[in-house]
């Protein structure tokens, strides 16, 4: 039971454009959502967040939006850079969980072509 | 400042032998986590910890053991080593909930 899905396993964008990374979600006891990026033989690294009584999260090049009715968050990359070339994980957690017993979707590969 | 160190980077085994990762972090969580990434697949909870002498199960549990006798210290113990268990392993931390996860660089095994 794949609770958090990104159905794009890759996505390739050119240098300065948008890049937009989609995560979907099934259970909706999920109040708190989390981007990481992930680079080859290195850990994953904090990205940004977004709780659910928001709608939308910004910091620098990076937004989060969340549609709760769609059960639909997206993490927008304005503008894309060669560097932000790696994998991308949404997460989610439930306030009934301790700590960040964090469910992960599988990955988005993204490429940004100079 | 280490933050979260794993080793070893690298370990291949045969089927049935047995090994610890070790994980160490030096920034006084209370919280530490074990997950594995398997290839096309996102990360899936192993183990995790809310404090020094207290453990409990995530999501895919069967085949390892944990202890936590220190803050410091989260090791993760395959006993039976087995190809399901092929994959990399992440040890993670952090302060307490929604707080971000602080990740170690990850050991991948590979079990033949």
């Amino acid at each position: 039971d794949q609770q958090v899905k990104q159905n794009s396993p890759s996505l390739s964008v050119q240098e300065g454009r948008i890049s937009i990374l989609n995560c979907d979600y099934t259970n909706s006891m999920f109040d708190y959502f989390l981007w990481y990026k992930k680079y080859p033989a290195e850990g994953p690294t904090f990205l940004i967040s977004i709780s659910s009584i928001k709608d939308k999260n910004e910091d620098g090049r990076f937004t989060v939006f969340l549609n709760k009715s769609a059960k639909h968050l997206s993490l927008h990359i304005v503008p894309s850079q060669p560097g932000d070339s790696a994998v991308y994980f949404c997460a989610a957690s439930t306030a009934e969980t301790s700590g960040s017993r964090l469910t992960f979707g599988e990955g988005t590969q993204l490429t940004v072509n100079p | 400042n280490a933050g979260v160190t794993q080793t070893p980077k690298f370990r291949i085994l045969k089927i049935g032998q047995s090994m610890t990762l070790q994980c160490t972090q030096d920034m006084n969580h209370n919280y530490m986590y074990w997950y594995r990434q398997d290839p096309g697949m996102g990360l899936k909870l192993i183990y995790y910890s809310v404090g020094a002498g207290i453990t409990d199960k995530g999501e895919v549990p069967n085949g390892y053991n944990v202890s936590r006798s220190t803050t410091e210290d989260f090791p993760l113990r395959l006993e039976l080593a087995a190809p399901s268990q092929t994959s990399v392993y992440f040890c993670a931390t952090d302060t307490s909930y929604n707080s971000p996860l602080h990740f170690g660089n990850g050991t991948r095994l590979t079990v033949t």
